[in-house]
């Protein structure tokens, strides 16, 4: 199956810079890259997305690049708040488009 | 709408015990998933379902069994309980397969 790569597994930023997420993943049929906050004791929540046929998404501070060829996406937060800090996680769509592979996710701690 | 709902919130089962943790949906999705979550190795798809009477295994499905006879429930079944089956469970849903899922609010189960 799918092999979901993530990197740091922890990050920390100060106040108002930016913050950069990786992640790499095996399969090249993949074609659906969502993103996903999860504060503590909380749910998943999606975030942003992005689907293969498209290199880059922006939502206010959120961004999302996709670089097809290398087989990695990575989540950009500029103008960080505390209100960041929370666990992220990147998914990669099956082959089958049934299904998508977690990475082990980040724990961003933004300091105000 | 109340989304995708879970119960029980937290339940501790001994060892060979079997149960069943319920989730429903109230946005008619189709797809509907279950992932457990475990400390340092993300999310993982246990089962998922593609429609009412459709089922297929994930990246973990050993030890459970799901079925869907209904749109808007999907419950998950713990056969005969291990303490490798301690974790977070979250059922998930959407609308046309595993794009822009919501989660519900998850179940803690501890088997001792």
């Amino acid at each position: 199956g799918e092999n979901v790569e993530q990197h740091p597994s922890t990050l920390s930023v100060q106040e108002g810079d930016s913050a950069v997420i990786k992640c790499t993943y095996s399969d090249s049929a993949s074609n659906y890259f969502p993103w996903y906050k999860q504060e503590l004791g909380k749910r998943p929540q999606l975030i942003i997305d992005i689907r293969s046929n498209v290199g880059e998404k922006k939502d206010q501070r959120i961004a999302v690049t996709l670089n097809k060829t290398a087989k990695h996406f990575s989540l950009h937060i500029t103008e960080t708040q505390p209100e960041d800090s929370a666990v992220y996680f990147c998914a990669a769509s099956s082959n089958t488009g049934n299904q998508f592979y977690f990475g082990t996710g980040t724990s961003l701690t933004v300091i105000p | 709408n109340a989304g995708v709902t879970q119960t029980p919130k937290f339940q501790v089962l001994k060892t060979g015990q079997s149960m069943t943790l319920q989730c429903a949906q109230d946005m008619n999705h189709e797809y509907m998933s279950w992932y457990r979550q475990d400390p340092g190795m993300g999310l993982r798809l246990i089962h998922y379902s593609v429609g009412a009477g459709i089922t297929d295994q994930g990246e973990v499905p050993n030890g459970y069994n799901v079925s869907r006879s209904t749109t808007e429930d999907f419950p998950l079944r713990l056969l005969s309980a291990a303490p490798s089956q301690t974790s977070v469970y979250f059922c998930a849903s959407s609308k046309d397969g595993p794009y822009e899922q919501y989660f519900g609010p998850g179940t803690r189960l501890t088997v001792t």
